[in-house]
């Protein structure tokens, strides 16, 4: 059974900080890794797609990677806003058609 | 615009008040799904459907009940609602089970079972 943890559960930064996000899983027959953004209440924003074949995607200011021997994804985000505070959450997909996500990790960029 | 839309947003109602929550996309997908997302425990799957007339169980199916009659909708149905059903739910959809594209997902519905 697929197990995804994402660590930390929470971070706080200075406005203009580079930082990065991780997603850890355990079984690395994947088809794709998909980073998603959700605030407070709303729903998810599909921010990055990475196939199983693929290493990396970039958009903008953010740069997700994916090491499947590893069982590693990480969500870079260069000069942080604090517009970019949300969650931010990795979903895998497997050898079934679900997502399988992690808990998310807490992003607040303070001015 | 492509999206999935949900409605309502926001419903409170009384236990065991039958109700129905939809859900409908405009990109011609195969595949819909449902999520509820509680603190600490994350985004869990109730149902799926790979295509009208085919739906499937998630993790956590106990108490929903879901239709595909239609490519576009796939309605969440509550048949006598608890409070432990008290939750945010999305609504997915994507083409070839979301292997190429990933997935898309509405904006939730807020539910409250008193």
């Amino acid at each position: 059974k697929q197990e995804v943890t994402q660590i930390p559960a929470a971070l706080s930064v200075p406005e203009g900080e580079n930082l990065v996000l991780n997603c850890s899983f355990t079984d690395s027959a994947i088809y794709n890794l998909q980073w998603f953004r959700q605030d407070p209440g709303k729903g998810l924003t599909s921010l990055l797609l990475i196939q199983s074949s693929q290493r990396e995607q970039t958009s903008g200011r953010l740069n997700a990677s994916l090491d499947k021997s590893s069982g590693r994804s990480t969500l870079y985000i260069a000069a942080s806003q604090p517009g970019d505070s949300a969650t931010y959450l990795c979903g895998l997909q497997g050898g079934s058609e679900k997502l399988v996500f992690g808990k998310g990790t807490k992003l607040t960029v303070n001015p | 615009e492509a999206q999935v839309t949900q409605n309502p947003r926001y419903l409170i109602t009384v236990t065991g008040k039958k109700l129905t929550v939809t859900c409908s996309q405009n990109m011609n997908h195969e595949y819909m799904s449902w999520y509820r997302q509680d603190p600490g425990l994350g985004l869990r799957q109730i149902y799926y459907s790979m295509n009208v007339e085919v739906t499937d169980k998630g993790d956590v199916p106990e108490g929903y009940k879901v239709s595909r009659k239609e490519k576009r909708n796939f309605p969440l149905i509550l048949e006598s609602p608890s409070p432990n059903q008290t939750s945010l739910y999305f609504c997915a959809s994507s083409s070839f089970g979301g292997r190429i594209y990933g997935y898309t997902f509405g904006s939730g519905t807020r539910l409250t079972v008193v």
